[in-house]
């Protein structure tokens, strides 16, 4: 049982390209959420999956897309990088956005240039 | 909007002293709540959580938390802390409902010898 895998740990990307970073959850939960972490911000809610097929924008989506290609797999995608999106990004997924903690993978450690 | 403060950035202490680390919401409906740590490196982790019940919960590692409902507070307590408690730790408030977790901005505790 591996919990919430993210990949990849470390990426550089130079401004203006793309990329997806990936999560998956082996725990049959149904809600995944992705969150930035930046100093002195704190976690920040990016976007989030309630269930399979809906996906819901959080505190700061802009410059993001997601997809919740499955049940266990919930993909952040950005299509143009920024260096305003230099950050750590956190995947983590609950049983149901209802009552219920989250359990949060490693992280993705992005650098814009 | 909902929000979460914490009000301290940053806490230095000597092993063994108390640490009491301050967290209000504005939200005042039912709220589920939690703290979480992160521990240099590594990812988040559940400390304690509360969801209805004995306002005084305990969690991991000799922490508590106090939930005061009159004050929207829910700080966090341990009676002596030790130099492997130097972590961020981050106050997270869930609405009651479908939605997702809003965390504060963090403390980050150093534990000094």
């Amino acid at each position: 049982n591996a919990g919430v895998t993210q990949t990849p740990k470390f990426q550089v990307l130079k401004t203006g390209q793309s990329m997806t970073l990936q999560c998956a959850q082996d725990m049959n939960h149904n809600s995944m959420y992705w969150y930035r972490q930046d100093p002195g911000m704190g976690l920040r809610l990016i976007y989030y999956s309630a269930s399979e097929g809906t996906t819901d924008k959080g505190e700061v989506p802009n410059g993001y897309n997601v997809s919740r290609l499955n049940k266990r797999e919930f993909s952040l995608r950005l299509e143009s990088a920024a260096p305003s999106q230099t950050s750590v990004y956190f995947c983590s997924s609950s049983r149901r956005t209802e009552d219920y903690e989250q359990y949060f993978g490693p992280g993705t450690r992005l650098t814009v240039t | 909007a909902q929000s979460v403060s914490q009000h301290n950035h940053h806490v230095i202490l000597s092993e063994a002293a108390s640490l009491e680390l301050g967290c209000n919401y504005s939200y005042g409906g039912t709220v589920n709540l939690f703290w979480y740590v992160q521990y240099p490196g590594q990812h988040l982790q559940l400390l304690l959580k509360y969801f209805s019940g004995d306002p005084l919960v305990k969690g991991i590692k000799g922490f508590e938390a106090e939930f005061i409902k009159s004050k929207f507070s829910f700080n966090l307590r341990k009676p002596s802390v030790q130099w492997s408690d130097t972590a961020e730790y981050f106050c997270a408030v869930k609405r009651f409902g479908n939605t997702p977790l809003v965390f504060g901005k963090g403390t980050r505790l150093s534990v000094i010898a």
